[in-house]
């Protein structure tokens, strides 16, 4: 057990439709970010928030956004959803520390799109 | 993207063997970290070397990185059933918080 919990576990959606996932961390920690998993592969690197301001973003487009809240647990919102979204979300929190940055995942929420 | 290859895509042995995998990547780095994921579950960390380390061992772990070759190996020495799952390397650049992780390797540990 990492401490980082996540909800929902899993989930049903229809293309087009919004969803928000939740996310928190463990205690201590002030980073979190987020990936989207896909079947069969990595997780890849959506975005990152310290201490409530988005710290990095990777390839994905303005319909996914986040947000990290004063105690450090964190939102992500996809729009206007897709088949492709369908995925694992995956969220990792951990302490800012140039040089080590191990990050501890929850146990994600899988995301289906119909 | 992916930041690079991982080798085997999938590996069968017996319990009490070795298995060994190994990550490929693409830029400079400031550690890599191996993590293993049970069943499309969460991922659970396992270790972190540095880009001015050469090896490290966690009980029956033991990591390699080559940063002139781009690579890294994870070894698990006495394989249990208990070890069966995916494991993914993921990389670090200096002054970045992301990870970037492989394609995974998927390992099965039969009794």
């Amino acid at each position: 057990e990492t401490g980082v919990t996540q909800s929902p576990t899993h989930l049903i959606k229809t293309r087009g439709q919004q969803v928000t996932l939740r996310c928190s961390s463990q205690s201590g920690h002030n980073t979190v970010s987020w990936y989207q998993q896909a079947l069969g592969q990595g997780p890849q690197f959506i975005f990152q928030y310290y201490r409530e301001e988005e710290n990095g973003r990777g390839n994905f487009p303005p319909r996914f956004s986040g947000l990290q809240f004063p105690n450090y647990s964190s939102e992500l919102n996809v729009n206007a959803l897709e088949l492709d979204d369908s995925a694992l979300y995956l969220c990792a929190s951990s302490l800012a520390d140039r040089g080590r940055n191990e990050q501890f995942f929850g146990p994600g929420t899988r995301l289906t799109v119909l | 993207s992916q930041q690079g290859e991982e080798d085997p895509q999938a590996l069968s042995i017996q319990e009490g063997e070795n298995a060994t995998m190994n990550c490929s990547y693409k830029t400079s780095i400031n550690n890599l970290q191996w993590y293993r994921q049970n069943s499309g579950r969460g991922l659970v960390h396992l270790i972190l070397i540095r880009s001015n380390e050469r090896e490290k061992h966690s009980g029956r772990l033991r990591v390699t990185l080559d940063t002139s070759k781009k690579s890294s190996s994870l070894l698990i020495t006495a394989s249990r059933a208990a070890d069966t799952a995916s494991y993914f390397c993921a990389t670090a650049e200096t002054g970045f918080q992301k990870l970037v992780f492989g394609t995974g390797t998927r390992l099965l540990v039969s009794p």
